[in-house]
Parts: structure tokens; C-alpha cells; sequence
């Protein structure tokens, strides 16, 4: 398997829930990357890893938290989710924190109700 | 932070025609990537511009980088249903925060 693999591609959740997004890459970056994708927007960068280590947190509330075991693993886990944040989350990689070219994964469809 | 302009932000056209799109900038440039999101993936790289008045081709796809390098277009020949997506240009920001910076996006439909 290559490339950036994004579980689950769908998931609806309620406001009370937790749940977790999954994001591997086989591709032996050291920068990985959540990004969210909502309609007539920018792609909004949320948090960055190099080297599993955190080096971004773009003001994110704290219901989104990140975790990156390793390298090739990265997660971000939701609670306490408003309808706002519906949206397409994309997990990235890419060889170096900047100026390479990311590679996205499929992204998760996420729906808050 | 730098910010991009991309134009037309939705496009739809019959297949065999042709079409550009922009990316503009108040800021120059350092280096441009144009990515293509097709419906239900995610960005896909397509090209990277670096040098001032570059052109870079991909089959039918023609990515100019302005002079000044503050603008950048794509062009496509003879559209085909499968360049649908959305066009994406991306750049490192030079406002210094060492970013990247997304357009919003170009929507390309090519009906067939």
C-alpha cells in the first residue's frame, strides 16, 4: 500500500460524541499535516508534525486534538463537536516541513448533527 | 499573509473546449504549485513553477508563471470530462510566517 491513507472516508457524529480520524503515510515523509476543507473556503491549516514532533497549532479550538505516535501515523481526535465543524478534514505528508510538494490522503467527510 | 486570488471560481464547458484560469498575487511569489482535487479525493500535485515566466506543460495543460511572478494560468485544450476537479493554487507564503498559502479554488466542470 503507498501514499496517504485516510479512515474512515465517512462519518456523522453528534455533538456529545468522540470519535477518531486516522491518517498513516507509506511514503517515509517526516512532515505530516491536518487540513480542513469547507465550502468557499481556503484550505485551513490546523496543525503540523515534523519528526512527530507538534511545530503548528493554528488556534484551533480544543475539541480537535492531534496525535502522532510516529512517522508514519497520525490522528486527530474529536469531541464535544459544534455543527461548524462539519467539513472535509485532509490529512498531508511531505518529505520536509516546507517547499515539498504534500500528498493528501482522500480526506474524511465528517457531518456534526 | 500573502493572499491568493484565483478566478473564475466556477467553470462549466462542453468537452473539445478550450480554457484558462488565474492565480494572482499583491505579493511575489517565490515558488507556485497547482494541485487538482477531483470529486471525492484529495489535491493532487500537477506542477511546480519557480523561475519568472516559465512554462511548464502536462499533456493538455499549459502552466504559465507571470514575469514578475505575481501571477500564474492554466490552460487546458480540448477539456475532457475527466480534467473536472478543482484547481488549486498554492504558494509559500512571503509574509514571512513560512506557510502555505490555498487559493480558494477554481471549480472545473467539462460536461460531455
Amino acid at each position: 500500500e503507498t501514499g496517504v491513507t485516510q479512515t474512515p472516508r465517512h462519518l456523522v457524529m453528534g455533538m456529545t460524541n468522540k470519535k477518531s480520524l486516522k491518517c498513516e503515510q507509506h511514503l517515509g515523509h517526516n512532515a505530516m499535516y491536518w487540513y480542513k476543507q469547507s465550502a468557499k473556503k481556503p484550505l485551513e491549516l490546523m496543525f503540523v508534525y515534523s519528526l512527530e514532533e507538534r511545530v503548528e497549532n493554528n488556534s484551533v479550538p480544543s475539541r480537535f486534538s492531534p496525535e502522532c505516535p510516529n512517522s508514519s501515523h497520525l490522528f486527530l481526535h474529536l469531541h464535544t463537536l459544534q455543527p461548524e465543524d462539519s467539513a472535509l478534514y485532509l490529512c498531508a505528508s511531505s518529505q520536509d516541513r516546507y517547499n515539498s510538494p504534500l500528498h493528501f490522503g482522500n480526506g474524511t467527510r465528517l457531518t456534526v448533527t | 499573509t500573502q493572499l491568493l486570488e484565483q478566478s473564475p471560481q466556477f467553470l462549466s464547458i462542453q468537452e473539445g473546449e478550450n480554457l484558462t484560469v488565474y492565480c494572482n498575487s499583491s505579493s511575489v511569489f517565490s515558488s507556485l504549485q497547482w494541485y487538482r482535487q477531483e470529486p471525492g479525493e484529495g489535491p493532487v500535485l500537477l506542477v511546480t513553477v519557480v523561475t519568472g515566466g516559465e512554462v511548464k506543460k502536462l499533456k493538455r495543460l499549459t502552466f504559465q508563471f507571470g514575469d514578475a511572478r505575481k501571477d500564474s494560468s492554466l490552460h487546458i485544450t480540448a477539456a475532457q470530462p475527466g480534467d473536472t476537479g478543482l484547481y488549486l493554487c498554492v504558494s509559500l507564503d512571503q509574509g514571512g510566517s513560512e506557510k502555505l498559502v490555498f487559493g480558494k479554488g477554481t471549480k472545473l466542470t467539462v460536461n460531455p
